[in-house]
């Protein structure tokens, strides 16, 4: 069964505080994706790993880092949150990238108070 | 760089009557297109995608053409459906880039 596993589904976190979202596959895919959901926004990216040790940053990294040392797993790191990250954010994965399907986590609702 | 405009954030509909959703995008290179449909407080999930063969891709009552000269790929549907109520991403992706996202069409089919 092809699925992508995000927790927590639901956090709150005090400004300043850090915050670790997790992101597991297990479809073997090679690529994994963070991205955030904000009204009129639509979905935007934030870090991308091409595979184990192997990240880029997206559009809007800052405030952001990833960790990726096991293929199927793909965790998003806020040192000291800030209210402005306050979002629902998306794991996905794909088996490359370019015209690969993107497969979406039930995504996190974060909220920094 | 490249991008994906999505001009409508709400479109409003009443059962039975057609679907267009507008998608346009800029591209250095020949990119691949798609569209993702998000139901309420599921995932995102594939709807469909261009094809290198310049086919029409078809899901669920939904086609979508690559119009090449003028940088578009529209959703349409022949009759809207309660169902199909959902937000609604264009993206775009080429080369070895990640996909980059519209900002999303509201969908609201009402009786």
């Amino acid at each position: 069964d092809m699925k992508v596993t995000q927790m927590p589904r639901y956090l709150i976190k005090r400004m300043g505080e850090n915050v670790l979202l997790e992101c597991g596959q297990d479809m073997s895919h090679e690529t994994m994706y963070w991205y955030r959901q904000d009204p009129g926004l639509g979905l935007q990216l934030i870090y991308i790993s091409y595979d184990v040790d192997s990240n880029s940053e997206g559009d809007i990294p800052k405030g952001y880092r990833v960790s990726r040392k096991k293929r199927e797993h793909f965790s998003l790191i806020l040192d000291s949150a800030k209210t402005n990250q306050t979002s629902v954010y998306f794991c996905a994965s794909s088996f490359q990238t370019s015209q690969n399907t993107l497969y979406f986590g039930a995504g996190t609702r974060l909220s920094v108070l | 760089g490249d991008s994906v405009t999505q001009t409508e954030g709400l479109v409003t509909l009443t059962e039975g009557l057609p679907v267009m959703l507008n998608c346009t995008y800029q591209s250095t290179y020949s990119p691949f297109l798609f569209w993702y449909v998000q139901h309420l407080n599921e995932a995102p999930k594939l709807l469909l995608k261009s094809f290198t063969d310049n086919k029409r891709p078809e899901h669920q009552g939904f086609h979508a053409t690559l119009h090449k000269s003028s940088s578009s790929f529209h959703l349409q549907k022949s009759s809207a459906q309660l169902s199909d109520s959902a937000l609604y991403y264009c993206a775009l992706s080429d080369g070895n880039n990640a996909p980059r996202f519209g900002a999303g069409t509201k969908l609201s089919v009402k009786p």
